[in-house]
């Protein structure tokens, strides 16, 4: 069974940092693109960054880009989000997602619980 | 960045009938697409990919269509277990781009 656990969501002040855990486990998981996507309270989607299956290749959202890095340790199993330079406009749920089909981007078939990242004063 | 919009944003429907919800994409991405359900408090649910391929296991009376810039998801016979917000997503280019949302509920 294919479970992705995200953990490290917290109350962090503007301007702190942040590191995100997602725990994959039931599939081979550096055959896999990895995706983060988050959720604002009350909002819609939003994907964030991705990475590919041997990190070589990495993309985010314009909203992060420069602030957050994506990464993984396939010898782990995990994939990792570094959130720096947080805004209160970070603040969602923060979900782990992963891609479809091997070394390509689908859809997005399996994703976390989620694990929320509130910035606040 | 390529931007989704979808129609309606909410719309109200009873079990039995059927629904039809349009993506838009501001630029072609071929088949590129899919579609979401989610339901509050869960995490997203893949429905449908390459705009009209269906996942595994989701049942039959969804399905979508389109290519290029317009895009529709269908639900033939709407279940009670079928009131959820449904989100498209493109993935033709970087970033990846969601639609806002169509939430349907009980009428």
């Amino acid at each position: 069974e294919v479970q992705l656990v995200e953990s490290g969501g917290v109350v962090v002040q503007p301007g702190g940092s942040l590191r995100l855990s997602c725990a994959a486990s039931g599939f081979t998981f550096d055959d896999y693109t990895m995706h983060w996507v988050r959720q604002a309270p009350g909002k819609g989607l939003e994907w964030v960054s991705l990475i590919s299956w041997d990190g070589g290749s990495t993309y985010y959202a314009d909203s992060v880009k420069g602030r957050f890095t994506i990464s993984r340790d396939n010898s782990k199993n995990s994939l990792y989000l570094q959130m720096n330079s947080l805004r209160t406009e970070d603040t969602a749920l923060y979900y782990c997602a992963k891609d479809l089909e091997m070394a390509t981007i689908t859809g997005f078939d399996y994703w976390g619980q989620g694990t929320l990242v509130t910035v606040s004063s | 960045a390529i931007r989704m919009t979808q129609s309606p944003s909410s719309l109200s429907a009873s079990t039995g009938d059927r629904v039809t919800i349009t993506c838009r994409a501001s630029q072609g991405i071929s088949s590129y697409l899919a579609w979401y359900q989610q339901k509050p408090g869960k995490a997203p649910k893949l429905l449908i990919y390459a705009a009209s391929t269906l996942q595994s296991g989701v049942p039959s009376r969804f399905s979508g269509s389109g290519s290029g810039t317009d895009f529709t998801l269908t639900i033939s016979c709407l279940q009670s277990e079928d009131f959820a917000t449904y989100y498209c997503q493109q993935y033709y280019s970087y970033p990846v781009t969601f639609g806002p949302g169509t939430k349907v509920d009980i009428k």
